[in-house]
């Protein structure tokens, strides 16, 4: 009865070989969001979604981007993943129809490994 | 911009000792405040939420917190800890300007429960 899924749960690249993650959810929860929790740091958005409309942060380098494909899936691509990039990503959702202003639900994350 | 200070990084604590953990956020306008908790190996939890009314707002796991206003405060409290309370906790704040229902969130608070 998982709600939120994120595959893989770990995943190891090679500097500079671009990398997918990918997000799904069983809700129809039309906002979706990626986070980045680096090793004993909070997690931090990255970007996200209101249904089909992309909102990046400021702060967001170009090497990360976002496909939405439909409501259920949302995907991070790392184009060239440098040392940096190793963390723990994070996806969470909010309710279909609800505010922004209700609690998040997370998946359990995936760890990127950089060699 | 917003802020989230958690003042204590790590925390250790044998079982049945009472916990407070504290909170503050930098935003003067009307905000949400959250409290997450993540167990070893496991994806962010919501703990308890604060939207409006009561200040003094009740969790799961016998977890309570208080919204104090004028100190720009969100402390976590417990009574009794136990062994399964060891995990990271995280304050987190969304609100203001234009809100997106972005999480702000503290660093993190590292609970150490010795049986």
């Amino acid at each position: 009865d998982a709600m939120v899924i994120q595959n893989p749960r770990y995943q190891v690249t090679q500097f500079g070989k671009p990398v997918t993650l990918s997000c799904s959810q069983t809700l129809n929860h039309n906002v979706m969001y990626w986070y980045q929790q680096k090793s004993s740091q909070a997690p931090k958005l990255l970007f996200h979604y209101y249904d089909k409309d992309f909102n990046n942060e400021a702060d967001t380098p170009d090497n990360f981007q976002s496909r939405r494909p439909n409501t259920s899936f949302c995907f991070l691509d790392i184009r060239s993943p440098g040392l940096g990039d190793a963390a723990m990503y994070l996806c969470a959702t909010i309710p279909a129809g609800g505010t922004l202003y209700n609690e998040q639900f997370f998946g359990p994350g995936t760890r990127l490994t950089v060699l | 911009a917003q802020s989230v200070s958690q003042h204590n990084h790590h925390v250790i604590l044998s079982e049945a000792a009472s916990l407070e953990l504290g909170c503050n956020y930098s935003y003067g306008g009307t905000v949400n405040l959250f409290w997450y908790v993540q167990y070893p190996g496991q994806h962010l939890q919501l703990l308890l939420k604060y939207f409006s009314g009561d200040p003094l707002v009740k969790g799961i796991k016998g977890f309570e917190a208080e919204f104090i206003k004028s100190k720009f405060s969100f402390n976590l409290r417990k009574p009794s800890v136990q062994w399964s309370d060891t995990a990271e906790y995280f304050c987190a704040v969304t609100g203001g300007a234009g809100n997106t229902g972005k999480l702000i969130f503290g660093q993190g608070t590292t609970l150490q429960v010795k049986p």
